[in-house]
Formats: structure tokens, sequence, C-alpha cells
């Protein structure tokens, strides 16, 4: 398995709350992306990074922020929890066309 | 990136081939065909891909039609552990290699 980390896995917050999930990964994958996934709506984008500091937005970006300052750590916040955040979410890496690699994601419930 | 379609659930009976098929009529030159899955809750996993030619791995065959406006994905033998959401995605083979997912076809193996 690609050596790739979320944590926590599990998250109960409160709305309002801010919220930051971690993805690390041990492979120096030059990509990193965040998904969501929903009932209904299979996994969604939120937000890729191309490379340090290098990011931009996925499908359903707004009401979240990422930020990428070495190559291991990719970090999505959510500056001010919803319950329409509360979702799967899953952290993946490439290096080439070829695949992504999926994290064990992490459960976020907001109250 | 085009869009693809796939039925959103079938079942096959164990050690019979699982045939999965996919249409991608707006598909582009440049763009590939990958197949993924996802085992109950955990993230998705890399099966196969794709651009013209069949292709054949120790997971899955790729058949892929001259026009390249469907595929399908062959399970040879599936086993009760094949059961799985699986996911038809097509994209670009160059820029920043994000996919976007849809709902995928919910396989249930069948005893």
């Amino acid at each position: 398995d690609a050596g790739i980390t979320q944590s926590p896995r599990h998250k109960v917050t409160e709305t309002g709350t801010p919220v930051t999930l971690r993805c690390h990964q041990t492979e120096n994958h030059r990509y990193m992306y965040w998904y969501r996934q929903d009932p209904g709506h299979g996994l969604r984008l939120i937000h890729y990074s191309y490379g340090v500091k290098d990011t931009d937005k996925g499908e359903v970006s707004d009401g979240y922020s990422v930020s990428r300052s070495k190559t291991e750590d990719f970090l999505l916040t959510l500056e001010s929890a919803t319950s329409s955040q509360t979702s799967v979410y899953f952290c993946a890496i490439s290096e080439s066309e070829v695949e992504e690699y999926f994290g064990p994601g992490t459960r976020l419930t907001v109250l | 990136d085009a869009k693809t379609t796939q039925p959103t659930s079938m079942d096959c009976a164990e050690g019979r081939a699982a045939n999965l098929p996919c249409n991608h009529s707006t598909i582009s030159g440049n763009e590939y065909v990958y197949w993924y899955r996802q085992i109950h809750s955990q993230g998705p996993q890399y099966i196969i891909h794709g651009l013209k030619n069949n292709e054949t791995n120790e997971m899955a065959s790729l058949i892929i039609t001259e026009d390249r406006k469907s595929s399908t994905l062959i399970l040879p033998h599936a086993t009760l552990r094949d059961t799985a959401v699986y996911y038809c995605i097509v994209r670009a083979a160059s820029g920043t290699y994000k996919y976007i997912f849809g709902t995928g076809t919910r396989l249930k193996v069948l005893a």
C-alpha cells in the first residue's frame, strides 16, 4: 500500500468551529488531492495541489481552504464548519498520469 | 474532462466473468479511460487504464471500442471480494491529472 495516512480518522465537531484535516504521504509524490464522498454523489474533488504552495480548486471548493507547505503534507481546513460538510473525506496522491493512491478516509460529523 | 455513464448496479455469479460497461461518447483524443473500485468504506483502488488498445493486468481486462465511445471492464472470475462500487473515469493524459468521479456501478457478486 502507498504510504498515505489521514488524521484524524474520525471527528465530531459543532457548527461554526474550525476544523483541519491532515493528509501525510511518504511517497514524495507531486500531486495531492482532497475529495469528499456523500451518498448519491460519488467522490467529488474539493482541492488539489500540484506542488509545494501550488494549489487549485476542484468541483466543490466553497467553504474549504488548503495548504501545502511541504511535499508530504496537504491540509484541508473548514474555516467554519457547517452541517452540509458532514462527509467522508479522502486524500489521494499521484506522481504521474497512471494512478492515484487513496488514503483510508476521515469521517467528519458536524452537529 | 469527458463525462461517463454507467449502470447503477449489476449482479454477477461467483466464478463467472463480470462485464461492467461504460459510455463516454464525448471522450477526446488525448483522454484515457480509467477504472477504480471502492470496497465498502475504503478509499478507491486503481484497477486499470487504457487509451485505445485493450489492456489486461492481474486484476482485470479493459476493452475499448474502436471509436473509443465506450468501454467494458472485465473481471474474468468474479469472487465475493470483488463486490464493490466500480468507477469509470476519463481524464486527459497531461495537465493536473485530476479525476472527476461519477456515481459508479455497484457490483454485487452472488455466491
